[in-house]
């Protein structure tokens, strides 16, 4: 398995709701991010961990909390959003034991905030 | 902000034509440099990464090239398809991504 995995595909939610992204990976990479990339821009880092542990937080706003319960999942919980947070988020994971390798992605979560 | 420049922004070039894009950094502290491309609205595909230590890397009809002291990457695409229609985007030390460019490739 060489994917990153990344549900729901789509996901429309209110300002006042709870909700979460999921990531998934059984490649073995101890290394998982979250990127926010808005309409014709670049991705934007957001958190990385490595070895489950967050290792960097790009100032990301307390509405957003990311969660790695284990090696092969990464969340990225979701509340009192607002309509500005419409993006598409990436997750990422990389070997880190190996910096040779570069970054496998997934296809993203596109996220409404209505 | 790390600043990673893409130029051009956008692209437009007939088929079989080769081509070159260009990524420059203004912090030279780079350990590696590298290259995405994303068809609209997926997520991102890797094409091609450079260490710090390396060149240049090639792959079918990519090569990348890394020059530190000048701070710049080139990605060269050689006998353009229609197929390579999409966004190109560099990253720096694998976490600051460039403005990408779009590019089109006309039948």
């Amino acid at each position: 398995d060489t994917e990153v995995t990344q549900t729901p595909k789509h996901l429309v939610m209110g300002m006042t709701n709870k909700k979460s992204l999921k990531c998934e990976q059984h490649m073995g990479h101890r290394a998982m991010y979250w990127y926010k990339q808005k309409a014709k821009k670049p991705p934007e880092l957001m958190f990385v961990y490595s070895y489950e542990k967050l290792s960097i937080n790009e100032s990301v706003p307390s509405r957003f909390s990311p969660e790695c319960p284990n090696s092969s999942l990464l969340n990225l919980h979701l509340h009192a959003l607002q309509p500005e947070d419409s993006a598409l988020y990436l997750c990422a994971s990389k070997n880190w034991d190996r910096p040779n390798y570069g970054y496998t992605f997934g296809s993203g979560t596109r996220l409404t905030v209505v | 902000k790390q600043e990673v420049t893409q130029i051009p922004a956008a692209l437009s070039v007939p088929e079989g034509e080769n081509l070159v894009l260009n990524c420059s950094f203004t912090d030279s502290a780079i350990y590696n440099l590298q290259w995405f491309r994303q068809d609209p609205g997926k997520g991102l595909t890797s094409l091609l990464l450079i260490q710090s230590s390396q060149r240049e890397q090639t792959s079918g009809r990519l090569n990348a090239s890394l020059d530190k002291s000048s701070g710049r990457s080139t990605l060269y695409i050689a006998a353009s398809q229609p197929g390579d229609s999409a966004t190109y985007l560099c990253a720096r030390n694998q976490f600051y991504f460039g403005t990408g460019t779009s590019l089109t490739v006309i039948p």
